[in-house]
């Protein structure tokens, strides 16, 4: 089975500052990790994947995120936060044989101005 | 490319009537999923459907849900006999076969409210 946590609920950071989503997961295989961002009344939109190669992905809107393959983490990143960037996150996997993604619960980011 | 259409976008119902949901997935999709997400709450799994077929319902209530993706015509999540706490955003999604590297792509989404 695979799973997906993410342990922060809610995540408060002053525009300007950097920022970190954490995500850890849990998946027989290769992982094909995933974050996806949710803004009020909206579907889930795409940011960035994480497939092989460079474990630094880069994705939309300056978002980043890093694959450790030891911790299992995917964790996402960003070095300067918007106020725009306030919205609730979502990690998910998948491994390189199914095709059903686990989605964690969800981090809500708030950024203050 | 018109992308994941869910309609209606907004559905009113009482306790006690039938709610329709439809989702037309992406051009080339051939796999749908729906998940639901309550109040302040994460995305929860209900279903996982290819044209004709039930792949996976593990996350589907036992009752009053049911779940259809016909070889013409969008898929349809339908409950029956709604109660209050089915009040929530229903959402579909669409991949690929296999759903490789591009995970899904979700529609915007049917805000169920039960009155």
């Amino acid at each position: 089975a695979q799973s997906v946590a993410q342990p922060e609920d809610q995540v408060n950071v002053a525009e300007g500052n950097p920022l970190t989503v954490k995500c850890t997961y849990s998946v027989s295989g290769n992982p094909y990790l995933f974050w996806y961002v949710q803004y009020p009344n909206r579907g889930l939109q795409f940011l960035l994947k994480y497939i092989t190669g460079d474990n630094l992905v880069k994705g939309s809107y300056g978002f980043e995120a890093e694959f450790n393959k030891s911790q299992t983490s995917f964790h996402l990143k960003k070095p300067s936060a918007l106020v725009s960037d306030s919205a609730l996150y979502f990690c998910a996997v998948k491994n390189n044989a199914g095709n059903m993604l686990t989605f964690g619960g969800g981090t809500r980011l708030m950024v203050k101005p | 490319n018109a992308g994941v259409m869910q309609n209606p976008r907004h559905l009113v119902r009482r306790r006690g009537q039938e709610a329709r949901l439809r989702c037309s997935p992406m051009k080339g999709h051939s796999h749908v999923y729906w998940y639901r997400q309550l109040p302040e709450e994460g995305l929860k799994f209900m279903v996982y459907l290819q044209k004709e077929n039930i792949i996976d319902e593990s996350g589907m209530p036992k009752e009053r849900f049911s779940a259809e993706f016909p070889k013409e015509g969008p898929s349809i999540l339908r409950i029956q006999q709604v109660v209050r706490g089915d009040s929530a955003a229903y959402f579909c999604a669409s991949s690929e076969v296999g759903a490789t590297s591009y995970g899904y792509t979700f529609g915007s989404g049917t805000r169920l409210t039960v009155v």
